[in-house]
């Protein structure tokens, strides 16, 4: 069993969307991030978290500790926001190693 | 600043060859990553330095992969000799420990071993 896991592996949604992705870790963590990667892109970190919400624009991220379970929203989608969405865990003081997700492709159509 | 920065962008080898890849981390910064990205296995890290010392190399696949920091504003990744299998997006990152250790990907150099 993976010790990252996201759902779905897949998405496709039309443009104006309330979109979620979903990230269960089995291990006890000390930060969980969200990475974004263009189709033959870069990788971008979005959110960095370790309890409650974070907010940036149209995007939010979620985490619940005690459930270990993770979202990632993206409000009024656009196309532009196609591209996989990585969770990855780890990587805060003494755990800076990330295990990552195996991603979740998100496509928004116009 | 210009972010992290890797070079080559590209390479195709041919089997048996060395491959170098470099990378600049963000200055300041003093951890740096180095990742693989293939479409059977994801993103894995390979190894990570803080301040220029090698702390977890268990993802190296083994003997052939190598990697060094001389210093604060360089390493590498060596591989020799090259395999077809080795073909993937190689990634560096790095972050910053005082800013709560987000880290800031390259562009990655994508490499095809023939």
């Amino acid at each position: 069993k993976n010790e990252v896991e996201q759902s779905p592996q897949n998405l496709t949604a039309q443009e104006g969307e309330f979109i979620t992705i979903n990230c269960s870790y089995s291990v006890g963590i000390s930060a969980l991030h969200w990475l974004q990667q263009h189709p033959g892109g870069g990788i971008v970190s979005l959110f960095m978290l370790s309890s409650g919400k974070k907010k940036h624009g149209r995007l939010i991220a979620t985490i619940n500790i005690q459930e270990k379970h993770s979202s990632l929203h993206i409000t009024a989608s656009h196309p532009r926001d196609s591209a996989v969405y990585i969770c990855a865990v780890g990587g805060y003081f003494g755990n800076e190693k990330l295990t990552f997700g195996t991603g979740t492709r998100l496509t928004i159509i116009p | 600043d210009a972010g992290v920065i890797q070079s080559p962008r590209h390479e195709v080898t041919e089997m048996g060859q060395e491959v170098t890849l470099r990378c600049k981390p963000i200055s300041g910064h003093d951890y740096l990553f180095w990742y693989r990205q293939t479409m059977m296995r994801g993103l894995e890290l390979l190894i990570y330095f803080n301040n220029n010392v090698p702390i977890d190399d268990s993802g190296m696949p083994e003997d052939r992969f190598s990697a060094k920091m001389p210093n604060a504003s360089f390493s590498t990744l060596k591989i020799q000799p090259s395999e077809p299998r080795d073909s993937a997006v190689y990634f560096c990152a790095s972050s910053d420990r005082g800013r709560g250790n987000e880290q800031f990907f390259g562009p990655g150099t994508r490499l095809t071993v023939l």
